[in-house]
C-alpha cells in the first residue's frame, strides 16, 4: 500500500525555538495533505489542509503564524511550529490522499510527539 | 454534510472472545467508510474500507465490517480477540475521490483485551 513518511517521530525542544516536521508521500503524489493534532485519549483534530503550490487552509482557531505549513512539491509538506511553548506539546499527524483518486482512503504518517520544555 | 458516531468510548473483552465496535454515520452522498487502528504513539493504520462494492468488507488481522445503509451503520467485528488488538479504533467517513473536503473522524473507541 501507499506510504506516508513523517519525521521526526519524536522531538524535544526548548521553549521559544521552532520545530519543523516533514511529511512525505513515498510512492504517490498528493495534491493535498492534512495536518492533525491529537491530544491524549482524544480523536484527531484537523489543523490545516496543505495544498501544493498554494497557501494552506487553516481551521478555525488555529494560528497560521504559529503553525507554518509549506507544501512545496507533490510529495512533501512541512509543518513548522514557531516559537514553541509547552502548551504546543502534543502528537502531530499528517495524512495524504492520492491525487489520482485511485485510492479513496487517506494514508497517515507515523506521527510526531512534540515535547516543549 | 457528514458525521460519524462511535457509540462506545471504551470496549473491554477477554482474549478469544468476539469484538464489536459500533459506528453510525450520516452523509449527504454515498460515503466511503473506513476503520483505522492506532497503537500508542503511532500513526493510523488502515484496517479496512468500504467504497460501494461488497457490503461485507474483510480487512487485516481478521477484522471485518458490514455496511448497512438502512441502519446507517458500519460496525467493526472480529470473531476472536487477541492481546495485540488492544488499541484505539477510529471510524472515518471520507468524501468522494478528488474532493478537497476533509475526512470526518469518530471520537474513537479504546479496545482493551483482558487475558
Amino acid at each position: 500500500g501507499a506510504v506516508v513518511s513523517q519525521h521526526p517521530s519524536r522531538v524535544i525542544c526548548k521553549s521559544g525555538t521552532s520545530v519543523k516536521i516533514e511529511c512525505r508521500s513515498l510512492d504517490f503524489q498528493a495534491t493535498t495533505m492534512f495536518w492533525y493534532r491529537q491530544f491524549p485519549k482524544q480523536s484527531l483534530m484537523l489543523m490545516a489542509t496543505s495544498n501544493e503550490g498554494s497557501k494552506a487552509t487553516y481551521e478555525q482557531g488555529v494560528e497560521k503564524d504559529k503553525f507554518l505549513i509549506n507544501h512545496a512539491s507533490l510529495t512533501l509538506s512541512t509543518l513548522t511550529v514557531t516559537s514553541a511553548h509547552p502548551e504546543d506539546s502534543s502528537f502531530y499527524i499528517c495524512s495524504a490522499r492520492d491525487r489520482t483518486g485511485a485510492n479513496t482512503e487517506a494514508f497517515f504518517g507515523q506521527g510526531t510527539r512534540l515535547t516543549v520544555v | 454534510a457528514q458525521s460519524v458516531t462511535q457509540l462506545d468510548s471504551h470496549v473491554s473483552v477477554s482474549e478469544g472472545t468476539p469484538v464489536l465496535l459500533r459506528c453510525n454515520y450520516s452523509s449527504s452522498y454515498s460515503p466511503s467508510l473506513f476503520w483505522y487502528v492506532q497503537h500508542p504513539n503511532k500513526g493510523l493504520q488502515l484496517l479496512l474500507k468500504y467504497t460501494s462494492a461488497a457490503t461485507l468488507v474483510k480487512g487485516i488481522n481478521g477484522f471485518e465490517a458490514e455496511f448497512k445503509k438502512s441502519e446507517t451503520s458500519f460496525h467493526l467485528t472480529k470473531p476472536s480477540a487477541h492481546m495485540s488488538d488492544a488499541a484505539e479504533y477510529f471510524c472515518v467517513v471520507s468524501p468522494p475521490p478528488g474532493s478537497a473536503r476533509q475526512l470526518t473522524f469518530g471520537s474513537g473507541t479504546q479496545l482493551t483485551v483482558l487475558p
